[in-house]
């Protein structure tokens, strides 16, 4: 099992530039969601999704679109980049209560 | 609004000083609260779910406890590989179902000297 995988690993932008930070999981679960963490600030999730064919938002998730099509895959969408997203984010995926992260990647959007 | 606190902020024990972390929340109304362990440049790892003020629970050298307003993450005799930042969260809901989006604490970060 290779668990959470997330690409790419780190990745800088110019603010307006759009791109996909792609999460795949292969432990079949339903629950997926993205975070990102911040200096300073807990871990905050932008979106997540209770199966297939269903996603919802988090705390904070503007400027950001999600999809899932599959149970592996989750991919995140970043629209129009700004300085204000740059950050680390955390993919993570569930069974029950027992939350799987994927290792992160690290965007700086310039 | 639900909120996570944690203390300290660095912790800095010796190998074998046994010491506490603090995760105090409020609320409205807990479906679980969560530990996890951070290495540096890496994803959050589970640790432990707890459900209800009173319930403990142990893994190795960590052992977390419940009340009603705060979790406690006990560490006994520590070793440097325990060095890490440890993160609370709470969920707000009950067993039969509840908000999908958990509250953060942001962390405390223990490092302990051989």
């Amino acid at each position: 099992n290779a668990g959470v995988t997330q690409t790419p690993k780190f990745q800088v932008l110019k603010t307006g530039q759009s791109m996909t930070l792609q999460c795949a999981q292969d432990m079949n679960h339903e629950y997926m969601s993205w975070y990102r963490q911040d200096p300073g600030m807990g871990l905050r999730l932008i979106h997540y999704s209770v199966g297939a064919g269903i996603t919802d938002q988090g705390e904070v998730p503007n400027g950001y679109n999600v999809s899932r099509s599959t149970t592996e895959d989750f991919p995140l969408r970043l629209l129009s980049a700004a300085p204000s997203q740059t950050s680390v984010y955390f993919c993570a995926s569930s069974y029950v209560d027992e939350q799987f992260f994927g290792p992160g990647t690290r965007l700086t959007v310039l | 609004e639900d909120q996570v606190t944690q203390s300290p902020e660095a912790l800095r024990l010796q190998e074998g000083e046994s010491s506490s972390l603090n995760c105090s929340y409020t609320v409205s109304g807990l479906r679980g609260l969560f530990w996890y362990r951070q290495d540096p440049g890496k994803g959050p790892e589970f640790l432990f779910t707890l459900y209800s003020a009173g319930e403990e629970k142990e893994k190795e050298r960590l052992k977390a406890t419940l009340t009603k307003k705060e979790s406690f993450l006990h560490i006994t005799a520590p070793k440097p590989e325990d060095s890490a930042t440890y993160l609370c969260a709470v969920q707000a809901g009950s067993l039969s179902g509840g908000s999908y989006i958990p509250t953060f604490g942001r962390g405390t970060s223990l490092i302990v000297h051989p």
